[in-house]
C-alpha cells in the first residue's frame, strides 16, 4: 500500500522563478493540503484541494496556487520566487473533508537562491 | 485564530529517562482537535496521537501517554523509558471542527527537538 509520494526530493531555483511540486496522495485517498515549513518551524497550512477544486486557503499570497487531478494527484505552483519561500513542502492526503486523519508526504525541499 | 506554543525548543536526555513535551494552545472553538506529531530526520510527519475537546480523559499508549486539561489549554506528551529512536522533532497541532464538518486544516507548534543520547 503506497504511502503519500512527493517529487521531487530537493529542488534548486533562482529567484523570480517558477516551480511545480507534485504529490500523490496515498492509495484510496482524495483530499490533497499542502503545507509549508520553514527551517525551525512548525509546517504551515497553504491550501487543501477535494474533488478539483480549491476548498480551503491559508494565509499565503496569490503566488501559490494549486491543482488536483482526476486521478487526485495533486500540484502546487509558486511564482515569482522569493528567497523566503525556501523551505520543505509537505504534502497531506485524507479521504474527503470529514475524517481527522491526515498522511503526509516525505517532502520536497525547495531552495531559493 | 488559533495558535499553539510549544515554550521548549530543545531537549536533550539520556536513554531510559522519562520525558515530557509541553503544549499550549488557544481557540475559540469548543469542538477541536489537538495532535502530536514527530518528525524524524527524513521529514515526514508521522501521526501518533489524538485527542478531542470533550474528551479530557488522558490514556497511555505503550511508552506514550499524555495528559489534556482543558482547563489549563494544554496537552502536554509523555515519553516513558525514551530510546535513541525517539530522537526527532515533536510538534503539537490543534484542528478545529468547522460548520458543516469540513476542512481540518492542522495548525502547528514550532516543534520541540528531542535528542536522547545513549
Amino acid at each position: 500500500d503506497a504511502g503519500v509520494t512527493q517529487s521531487p526530493t530537493h529542488l534548486i531555483k533562482t529567484r523570480g522563478q517558477q516551480v511545480t511540486l507534485r504529490c500523490s496522495p496515498k492509495s484510496g485517498h482524495d483530499t490533497v493540503s499542502w503545507y509549508q515549513q520553514a527551517l525551525g518551524q512548525g509546517p504551515q497550512f497553504i491550501f487543501q484541494y477535494y474533488e478539483e477544486e480549491e476548498r480551503q486557503r491559508g494565509n499565503f499570497p496569490d503566488r501559490f496556487s494549486g491543482h488536483q487531478f482526476p486521478n487526485y494527484s495533486s500540484e502546487l505552483n509558486v511564482n515569482a520566487l522569493l528567497l523566503g519561500d525556501s523551505a520543505l513542502y509537505l504534502c497531506a492526503s485524507s479521504i474527503g473533508l470529514r475524517t481527522l486523519e491526515q498522511y503526509f508526504g516525505p517532502g520536497t525541499r525547495l531552495t531559493v537562491t | 485564530a488559533q495558535k499553539v506554543t510549544q515554550a521548549q525548543t530543545e531537549i536533550s536526555v539520556v536513554e531510559k529517562e522519562d520525558v515530557t513535551l509541553d503544549c499550549v494552545y488557544e481557540t475559540r472553538d469548543t469542538t477541536y482537535y489537538l495532535f502530536w506529531y514527530k518528525q524524524p530526520p527524513s521529514g515526514e510527519l508521522v501521526f501518533l496521537i489524538r485527542r478531542n475537546s470533550f474528551d479530557e480523559q488522558n490514556e497511555i499508549s505503550g511508552r506514550y501517554s499524555w495528559n489534556f486539561q482543558k482547563s489549563t489549554s494544554s496537552f502536554n506528551f509523555t515519553i516513558t523509558a525514551s530510546q535513541v529512536v525517539d530522537s526527532a522533532v515533536y510538534f503539537c497541532a490543534l484542528s478545529e471542527a468547522k460548520s458543516g464538518g469540513s476542512n481540518y486544516k492542522l495548525t502547528f507548534g514550532k516543534g520541540t527537538l528531542l535528542t536522547v543520547n545513549p
